[in-house]
């Protein structure tokens, strides 16, 4: 099991382009939440999802921001016409769904935007 | 809760000394919470978890302890290691039968000097 994985590990884009992070949850697990760090910040919670559904999806900013969970393949979460304000690393994590213990994250996706 | 600083809290310890690291909440609703690691560059790293019907709960070489009624928890490290050097972060959950969204805490930077 190779655990959660997030790709590109790094993104680089230019303002107003299209931002799209991957994330494979571990097998198994059905759950998939994004978390967005700021340098020497806590992670911030942005959207849950279960298979084809959005379950909680207060921490996603209005505008620009989307996360999809299709049927088969990764989850996605798309920013459209990037800001230097989008600049952060964003982590995914799964888990089964059921409480404890925690979640598994991946090893994130630092987009910088120029 | 959340907060927003220049520089995030530090701690420095000596190889082999016991290393306490503490962390306040404000939810009165959250009854499980988890402590993670993070290393540079690198996804958080659960540690160990506690439910609130818990006041005390070991692992290896770390052990957690839950104070409800001040809404404190706190990780301790015995014999800390140099691989110990990181950034741990409390996280809660608040309800439910489902793991949801997690509030992190705004992680405490743990240097161990040999």
């Amino acid at each position: 099991n190779a655990g959660v994985m997030q790709n590109p590990r790094h993104l680089v884009r230019r303002r107003g382009q299209e931002a799209r992070l991957r994330c494979s949850p571990m097998k198994g697990h059905s759950h998939v939440y994004w978390y967005r760090q700021l340098p020497e910040e806590g992670l911030k919670f942005m959207v849950y999802l279960q298979k084809e559904n959005i379950i909680d999806e207060s921490g996603m900013p209005k505008e620009r921001f989307s996360a999809e969970f299709p049927k088969e393949g990764p989850s996605i979460l798309r920013i459209q016409q990037v800001v230097r304000g989008d600049s952060a690393a964003y982590f995914c994590a799964s888990s089964p769904g059921d409480r404890g213990p925690g979640y598994t994250f991946g090893s994130g996706t630092r987009l910088t935007v120029v | 809760g959340e907060s927003v600083g220049l520089h995030l809290p530090t701690l420095s310890v000596q190889e082999g000394d016991n290393s306490i690291i503490n962390c306040a909440y404000s939810n009165s609703a959250s009854d499980y919470f988890i402590w993670y690691k993070q290393e540079s560059g690198k996804g958080p790293q659960f540690i160990i978890d506690i439910r609130s019907n818990m006041d005390k709960r070991q692992g290896q070489r770390v052990t957690v302890l839950l104070n409800k009624t001040v809404k404190h928890l706190s990780l301790q490290i015995a014999a800390t290691q140099p691989g110990d050097s990181a950034v741990y972060f409390c996280a809660e959950n608040e309800g439910g039968s489902t793991l949801g969204r997690l509030y992190f805490g705004r992680g405490t930077q743990l240097t161990v000097w040999p």
